[in-house]
């Protein structure tokens, strides 16, 4: 399978704890993206990131969410000290490069609940 | 502000029955309008991308068309295995592939 890889598919956390979820973009993908859906709601963009880069992290809670693509590995969303309003689906899409024939792929994404 | 509204929010069709999903958007300078098939969960499927008005693309039993403010996604003669959420987005200049969606409309196609 070629396609955007997402794990862990289902994250269970206490309040308090940490959550960190994993992207690997498709094959010869560069760019991440990471949206969140909450319950009811649509997509919502939260990070863009290149290599090594955060290239726009204008959807991003200013406070324990935080985001990395590093040179080597998957990227990671690390949410800090969960609460419950976190619970949501993450998803993770990936694009080959910035130009507008590229369409974003996305993968099954992970749902975290908080408890 | 960037707005795309999707109606209706549910639509239910008897098999063979065409209907048609709309997507109006508010966007300065749209790059590019994206919809998705998203299964209940999974994640987004691509569909189509139109990037100007007057543009239709075509893809089995769909069909998406554009106009300055908004995208239809035709459905012709649709089967139960079409029932899906459908998802439009828009990308605008400056913003990259940065995607800002609907909150899509949930289609059922019944035998």
């Amino acid at each position: 399978n070629a396609g955007v890889m997402q794990n862990p598919r289902h994250l269970v956390r206490r309040r308090g704890q940490e959550a960190r979820l994993r992207c690997s973009p498709m094959k010869g993908h560069s760019h991440v993206y990471w949206y969140r859906q909450l319950p009811e709601e649509g997509l919502k963009f939260m990070v863009y990131l290149q290599k090594e880069n955060i290239i726009d992290e204008s959807g991003m809670p200013k406070e324990r969410f935080s985001a990395e693509f590093p040179k080597e590995g998957p990227s990671i969303l690390r949410i800090q000290q969960v609460v419950r309003g976190d619970s949501a689906a993450y998803f993770c899409a990936s694009s080959p490069e910035g130009s507008r024939d590229s369409p974003l792929h996305f993968g099954n994404g992970t749902r975290l609940t908080v408890t | 502000e960037d707005q795309v509204t999707q109606s209706p929010e549910a639509l239910r069709l008897q098999e063979g029955e065409s209907s048609s999903l709309n997507c109006s958007y508010t966007v300065s300078g749209l790059r590019g309008l994206f919809w998705y098939r998203q299964d209940p969960g999974k994640g987004p499927e691509f569909l189509f991308t139109l990037y100007s008005a007057g543009e239709e693309k075509e893809k089995e039993r769909l069909k998406a068309t554009l106009t300055k403010k908004e995208s239809f996604l035709h459905i012709t003669a649709p089967k139960p295995e079409d029932s899906a959420t459908y998802l439009c987005a828009v990308s605008f200049t400056g913003g990259g592939n940065k995607l800002t969606f609907g909150t899509g409309t949930q289609l059922k196609v019944e035998l």
